[in-house]
């Protein structure tokens, strides 16, 4: 069980593309779910948190506006990078939470690996 | 800032051992600790969970300890085996309002021997 996809693993594209990346809670809901983005030899750093139904709360220094974030269903968000630029290339992974208790642990999907040429 | 540590990263046990991966944190803010284990071009699996209110949490061959007063955490892995070779990673998050903000170490790399 608790079985999280994201997609697509890979993505290549040109600078100025927006890319959109799925991630999908396929055996349980959540109205909460994490994206975060590892840089070279460092750990997952957290970018946002999506709120199903509502905005989502963005950490220090992530920009809203580059990162699009949609939690349209209890099973489903979406992260947006919009004009994406080589700075942008990165891993993306996306985690989901069983919404029982707040002491639920995260799962997460396998990860998107973002180049932009 | 490196609010989660993990001083060690890689560590090798032979098979049928004791492996013991430590994890030191500085927010006295957090609430719950998990570890994770990932292989490669996976995502980190979920492992095991602890919350402050408590000091050992025991899950099969899984143990993990938590020394608040130390802020330092230990996963233990008996007896190891060769499918555990793996890249574990701790995680520690306050809990406020229901919200987790989760915050990674760097990993350790176990590899268990024949």
């Amino acid at each position: 069980g608790a079985v999280v996809s994201q997609h697509p693993s890979r993505v290549i594209c040109k600078s100025g593309t927006s890319v959109k990346i799925e991630c999908r809670s396929l055996d349980f809901q959540a109205t909460t779910m994490f994206w975060y983005r590892q840089f070279p030899k460092q750990s997952l750093m957290l970018m946002a948190t999506s709120n199903e139904g509502s905005k989502a709360t963005y950490e220090q220094g992530v920009e809203k506006d580059k990162f699009l974030i949609n939690h349209a269903s209890l099973t489903l968000s979406t992260l947006t990078v919009t004009s994406a630029h080589p700075e942008d290339s990165s891993f993306y992974i996306c985690s989901a939470r069983e919404d029982r208790n707040s002491l639920q642990p995260q799962h997460f999907g396998d990860g998107t690996r973002l180049s932009i040429l | 800032d490196q609010q989660v540590k993990q001083n060690s990263p890689s560590l090798s046990v032979q098979e049928g051992r004791i492996s013991i991966l430590n994890c030191d944190y500085t927010n006295s803010m957090f609430d719950y600790f998990l570890w994770y284990k990932k292989y490669p071009a996976e995502g980190p699996t979920f492992l095991i969970s602890i919350s402050s209110i408590k000091d050992k949490n025991e899950d099969g061959r899984f143990t993990v300890f938590l020394n608040k007063s130390a802020k330092h955490l230990s996963l233990h892995i008996v007896p190891s085996q060769p499918g555990d070779s793996a890249v574990y990673f701790c995680a520690a998050s306050p809990i406020i309002q229901g919200a987790q903000k989760l915050v990674f170490g760097q990993g350790t790399r176990l590899t268990i021997n024949p």
